[in-house]
């Protein structure tokens, strides 16, 4: 498919253990965002990439948490020690982030449950 | 700090009963101001942006407008398949793309 994918779909961990979230953008998308929903609260913005660096990391909630990209093209979201208050379902976005073409096209999430 | 209220809340319509979804928001200068649908368990999927004051745009049963303020999303004759939490979400001119700031959501029921 041409979308946006993330994997796992779904993932139950226990605390303190890590877990790592993966996200393919789309084709060609040079730029990629990791977002945070968690129940009844809005899309919380994690860390934004340009290629493989990351000029915005402000909503990287602790040092538990951090990304990579790798090759443009692929990244990985890793949290640490998770905690409970980690569950929410983690979306990857992805756009061409040229003049006048920004939509950010969203992956089905990963749920993540933190027992 | 950008900052996005949407109401209402949660909005019950019965088939073919037109309303409004209202997105009221606060940037430092707006980029561009977008509008998600999302469906339970899925990731949210784009249904239009728009750049500046005045600009409308359509698709379906849906059209968005937007002000200096305030964004709306008018649902015409709606059908229970247009069930779904819509989002809004601005973005700030900052850099070559930017995060979006997200309001909390108005979830939509189209009932029989």
């Amino acid at each position: 498919g041409a979308g946006v994918s993330q994997s796992p779909s779904n993932k139950v961990t226990e605390k303190g253990k890590d877990v790592e979230l993966r996200c393919d953008p789309i084709s060609g998308h040079t730029a990629l965002y990791w977002y945070r929903q968690s129940l009844g609260q809005g899309l919380e913005f994690l860390i934004y990439f340009q290629g493989n660096s990351a000029p915005d990391k402000s909503g990287l909630p602790s040092d538990r948490f951090s990304a990579e990209r790798t090759g443009g093209s692929v990244s990985t979201l890793t949290i640490q020690r998770t905690q409970q208050e980690d569950s929410a379902v983690y979306l990857c976005a992805s756009s061409l982030a040229s003049s006048g073409e920004e939509t950010q096209y969203f992956g089905p999430g990963t749920r993540l449950l933190v027992l | 700090e950008d900052q996005v209220t949407q109401s209402p809340e949660a909005l019950r319509l019965q088939e073919g009963e037109s309303s409004s979804l209202n997105c009221s928001y606060t940037v430092s200068g707006l980029r561009g101001l977008f509008w998600y649908r999302q469906d339970p368990g899925k990731g949210p999927e784009f249904l239009f942006t728009l750049y500046s004051a005045g600009e409308e745009k359509e698709k379906e049963r849906l059209k968005a407008t937007l002000t200096k303020k305030e964004s709306f999303l008018h649902i015409t004759a709606p059908k229970p398949e247009d069930s779904a939490t819509y989002l809004c979400a601005v973005q700030a001119p900052t850099g070559t793309a930017s995060k979006l700031t997200f309001g909390t959501g108005t979830r939509l029921q189209v009932t029989l």
